[in-house]
């Protein structure tokens, strides 16, 4: 089956600009999170969608939203972006948003978002 | 706050044994993974552990001590293609995923 699809899979922005990236799940998925990943920081959490509605959220500014669909397609967005957001945002899928087996990721190639 | 501690980078031999620890303290305990992630893909599932002991999967084994918050993932028979990162994630309380940065192991001949 196809894995999780994310889009743009590179982008280079201007500060005080805004992006929007895109993350299709694995088919029958519901739960999308989405995560920053920067060499020095490693994986942080910014937030989880579960059936459209955010289930948790990370400690991110609110210039960092996103959203889910109906068809769990979930896209992230980024406002007045600054130098520090340049990163590796990852999406990852899942079966269910608890802990345990079905808690297990399945992450997309990521979007490699440069800022100017 | 989460904290979740890992070694930043270990080297090990080709064809030796190497051991990856990840100690955390979190709200809450749901369980632990761990994760491989090669240099410029995407992290792949390894491990689950939610209650104490051993799980063993081939070549690669993950620990847990809940009492002790303690982790560690085992690796034997090393090969080349084993250089990646190794993250360990850790279920807090509220269902929440918290990554460690990530242990850098090289794989020496």
């Amino acid at each position: 089956k196809a894995g999780v699809t994310q889009t743009p899979r590179y982008l280079i922005k201007t500060r005080g600009q805004q992006v929007t990236l895109s993350c299709s799940p694995i088919s029958g998925h519901r739960s999308v999170s989405w995560y920053q990943q920067t060499p020095g920081q490693g994986l942080q959490f910014l937030f989880e969608y579960f059936s459209e509605t955010q289930r948790n959220k990370g400690n991110f500014p609110g210039r960092f939203s996103g959203r889910q669909f109906s068809n769990s397609r979930s896209e992230m967005n980024v406002s007045t972006l600054e130098l520090g957001d340049s990163a590796l945002y990852l999406c990852a899928s899942s079966r269910s948003s608890s802990g345990g087996p079905d808690g297990e990721l399945f992450f997309g190639e990521g979007s490699r978002l440069t800022v100017l | 706050g989460q904290n979740i501690d890992q070694p930043t980078e270990m080297t090990a031999t080709e064809g030796a044994i190497v051991q990856i620890n990840c100690t955390y303290q979190t709200s809450g305990f749901n369980g632990l993974f761990w994760y491989q992630q090669h240099a410029g893909e995407a992290p792949t599932f390894l491990s689950y552990n939610v209650l104490d002991g051993l799980e063993e999967k081939g070549r690669f084994s993950s620990f847990l001590s809940r009492s002790k918050g303690y982790s560690y993932l085992l690796l034997k028979e090393l090969q080349m293609k084993d250089s990646a990162s190794y993250l360990c994630a850790v279920v807090t309380g509220a269902n929440n995923l918290f990554f460690g940065t990530g242990t850098r192991l090289t794989v020496i001949p």
